[in-house]
């Protein structure tokens, strides 16, 4: 079955703090992608990689940071967490270009809260 | 940029009655398409999809129908059930370009027994 893992479920965290997201994929796939996920707003995209060490910046990309070292590996750092990132973060990947289907696999999400 | 749009927010239903869910793209460039469920709790689950070069498409108790006249998008659900409530997102993608598909801000089903 195949899967997308982030670490953490639930966190709470503190205004300044630097947060990790991580998100694991067994797929072997190409392209990796982080959302934030708010009510009414739907889906906006932050940041996405399509290789290893590659990162290109999505809609709002202002106050993250990614790291990809591995191809199955894809972290989200908040550098300096502030209230308004309080969200839920979902990560997803999808094969190459060229696949058949362009079909996103999305982890469970991880429930950020920052006081 | 380019936006996805749902014409409902909230569709509420009893159980058995079928169900449909509309989705406005913009982008005439787009060329494939995506539904996505969203239980509660959990991340987006591919539902059913389809390319440009067809105006319909069935799955099990899913059908997707695409307008490209007037870029309209729906996703019926027949003899909807409990376990259908859920938030239904429509995802464009233009494949000949980006992969990156742009989101709808999602429609919430909810079945009443």
């Amino acid at each position: 079955d195949v899967k997308v893992t982030q670490s953490s479920r639930y966190l709470v965290k503190r205004t300044g703090e630097k947060v990790f997201l991580e998100c694991v994929q067994d797929m072997d796939h190409e392209n990796m992608f982080w959302y934030r996920q708010d009510p009414g707003l739907g889906l906006r995209l932050i940041y996405f990689s399509y290789d290893v060490k590659m990162k290109e910046k999505g809609d709002i990309p202002e106050g993250y940071s990614v790291s990809r070292e591995k191809k199955e590996r894809f972290s989200l750092i908040l550098e300096s967490a502030s209230t308004n990132q309080t969200s839920m973060y979902l990560c997803a990947s999808s094969q190459d270009r060229g696949a058949s289907t362009g079909e996103l696999f999305f982890g469970e999400g991880s429930r950020l809260t920052v006081l | 940029g380019e936006s996805v749009g749902l014409h409902l927010p909230t569709l509420s239903v009893q159980e058995g009655d079928n169900s449909i869910i509309n989705c406005a793209y913009s982008n005439s460039a787009s060329d494939y398409f995506i539904w996505y469920k969203q239980e509660s709790g959990k991340g987006p689950q591919f539902i059913i999809d389809i390319r440009s070069n067809m105006d319909k498409r069935q799955g099990q108790r899913v059908t997707v129908l695409l307008n490209k006249t007037v870029k309209h998008l729906s996703l019926q659900i027949a003899a909807t059930q409990p376990g259908d409530s859920a938030v239904y997102f429509c995802a464009e993608n233009n494949q000949g370009g980006s992969y990156i598909p742009t989101f709808g801000r999602g429609t919430s089903l909810i079945v009443h027994p």
